[in-house]
Order: C-alpha cells, then structure tokens, then sequence
C-alpha cells in the first residue's frame, strides 16, 4: 500500500531564504508526482507535475525533482516570500496500477516579513 | 483556461439529511474523481469514475455514498445520510484520457458541515 510522507511537517523561514521541502513515497512504481499549495480553508493550487520518465520540472522560482528509485521527491523555493506561506501537498499516482492520486501529510510552511 | 467548477462552495445539512454535492469537469476529460479532506487531515481518495461506470473507490466510499454524471457536464456526488464524521471539504477533479499519464485538474471543493 502506497504511504506518502512529506518532511518537515511545518518550517517557519524568514524572507529572502531559500528553502526545501520533502516528499517520500514507499512504492517507486508511480505514473506522477505533482505538488499542490493549499491556503487555510481553501482548494488546491497546482504547482507542478513530474511524470515518472521525468526527473525535474521548474515554474518561475519553483524547482521539484524526481528520484523514482529512491522514492524521494523535492520541492524547491527560490528566494522565499511571505505570499508562499501555505500548506504545501505531494501527491502520487499509479502505484499498483490505480490512477487515483495519494496524498501526503504536506508541510506548513510560514515565511516571515 | 478550462476548470473544474463545483457547487455549492459551502453547503450545511442536518445529520441524517441526503447532500447532492456537483462538479462540472473540464471539457472533453474522460476521468472523474471525488476527494475528500477533513479538517487537519490528509486529502483522501473517494471514487475514479470513466465510462459512466465506477473504476475504483476506496473503504470510505460505502452505501451511503453514489456518484452520478446525469447529463455528460455534471458530476455528482450523493451522501444519502449525513453524518457528523462527513464534515469536510470534498474535491472534485477530472483528467483528460490516458489517466494514469496526465494531470489531475482539481475544483476549488465544497466544504460540507453537518450539524
């Protein structure tokens, strides 16, 4: 059964820093990987989507890599600003042949002004 | 650009009451799919529909739940007997063919409370 894990589960930066964010995934056997942002209360912000012949995928200050094998994936943040705080998901599909997307715990992120 | 809109965006209900929450998917997708997040919990998996049929639900998709696409632009999801546990927001999404490969395209969800 496919387990998503995303490390930490909240970090709080100030302004300017660059940052990291962990996702993990216990199947290496996936279709996609795609990172959301969710604000309090609200829906899901696609960010980006790496399929799996993929290794990385970047939009504006956003970096997210792939390593299938390991089952690791990161979400990288270019000069962090105080509009990035929010709830950041990882989500995998195509474990055991399902198309259906499993979450990950996502980490809460605040950036300080 | 396209979007999946949903209706209503909060909707509040009595428990024991039957809810029709609705979902118009992007044109021309073929995959639907339900998702629900109760509050400080993880986004779950509900139901995939293709084909007008049901491809994979999970343990929490039980009779009391039903999916619908009644006319070819909406898509519902019926909770035939609220309970207070049902309270959550609920994500419609819908991707084009070739699921598996493509991007889930997410509605800005429903937040459904039971009282």
């Amino acid at each position: 059964k496919q387990e998503v894990t995303q490390i930490p589960a909240a970090l709080s930066v100030p302004e300017g820093e660059n940052l990291v964010l962990n996702c993990s995934f216990t199947d290496s056997a996936i279709y996609n990987l795609q990172w959301f942002r969710q604000d309090p209360g609200k829906g899901l912000t696609s960010l980006l989507l790496i399929q799996s012949s993929q290794r990385e995928q970047t939009s504006g200050r956003l970096n997210a890599s792939l390593d299938k094998s390991s089952g690791r994936s990161t979400l990288y943040i270019a000069a962090s600003q105080p509009g990035d705080s929010a709830t950041y998901l990882c989500a995998v599909s195509g474990a055991s042949g399902t198309y259906k997307y499993i979450f990950g715990t996502g980490t809460r992120l605040k950036v300080l002004a | 650009e396209p979007e999946v809109t949903q209706t209503p965006s909060h909707q509040v209900t009595q428990m024991g009451q039957e809810v029709i929450l609705r979902c118009v998917p992007i044109s021309n997708h073929l995959y639907f799919y339900w998702y629900r997040q109760i509050l400080g919990q993880k986004v779950e998996f509900l139901v995939s529909f293709y084909n007008n049929e049901i491809s994979e639900k999970s343990e929490i998709f039980d009779d009391q739940f039903s999916v619908e696409r009644p006319d070819g632009s909406n898509f519902t999801l019926k909770i035939r007997s609220t309970k207070l546990e049902d309270s959550a927001m609920y994500f419609c999404a819908s991707a084009p063919g070739l699921a598996g490969l493509e991007e889930q395209y997410f509605g800005p969800g429903t937040r459904l409370t039971v009282t």
